[in-house]
């Protein structure tokens, strides 16, 4: 079935870049997208990418997208405590373009 | 702000008692959408409404009640829930559902946390 994974928990220092990484398994993907979640907040649209491109810059925000593998990353540049959040990635899926969430990547920014 | 609100932002309920999340958009959007957030879950897709007809229900429970009276409010009635319902309920609204060619992105509200005693 659809299914979307990522890695729980990134730890970076400030100043560092961070790299969040994100498989997916629907080839049928048209969009892929990464979302920001801080606490006690709802879900923010960061970045997305049509699946015919293999990269997409917006500031400190680099997507690659891979679809031969079928995995999808988000680099920060410079990494901010301010960026210390949740970041989900979904993919739009069949006939009803329905998202399929992956279980988010708590990124920890250490002073 | 993504204007997208959710009103309460909190909410604590009993099991008897009936309550409902009112979500709003001034996006202009047309389809709108109710997610349950769990921890350790992936986001649960509930409800999507699209110019204002219910085109998802995903084996929601009927204790909970989606209603759309316009394309720019929707809210989720509730009743007789459990304790294992208590979560953050995310509304979502996106420019209109469906087009192969074009992004559907949604955008989110803040959430209601819901805690059922």
């Amino acid at each position: 079935g659809e299914d979307v994974e990522q890695s729980l928990f990134l730890s970076v220092r400030e100043g560092d870049s961070s790299v969040i990484n994100c498989t997916y398994t629907d080839s049928s993907s048209t969009y892929l997208y990464w979302y920001k979640q801080e606490p006690g907040a709802g879900l923010q649209l960061l970045t997305y990418i049509f699946s015919n491109m293999d990269m997409k810059q917006d500031q400190r925000l680099t997507v690659l997208l891979n679809k031969k593998d079928k995995h999808l990353s988000l680099r920060i540049a410079d990494t901010q405590t301010g960026d210390s959040a949740i970041y989900f990635c979904a993919e739009d899926a069949g006939n009803n373009r329905k998202l399929i969430w992956g279980l988010g990547t708590s990124l920890a920014v250490n002073p | 702000e993504t204007g997208v609100t959710q009103t309460p932002r909190h909410l604590v309920m009993g099991m008897t008692n009936k309550k409902s999340l009112k979500c709003e958009q001034h996006l202009g959007h047309n389809a709108m959408y109710w997610y349950k957030q769990s921890a350790k879950k992936p986001l649960e897709l509930m409800f999507v409404y699209n110019f204002k007809e219910q085109t998802e229900n995903n084996s929601v429970p009927s204790r909970f009640s989606p209603e759309c009276p316009n394309s720019s409010h929707l809210f989720l009635h509730l009743h007789t829930l459990q304790p294992e319902d208590s979560a953050l309920y995310l509304c979502a609204s996106s420019p209109a559902r469906g087009g192969v060619s074009s992004t559907d992105t949604q955008y989110f509200g803040p959430g209601t946390r819901l805690t059922v005693l």
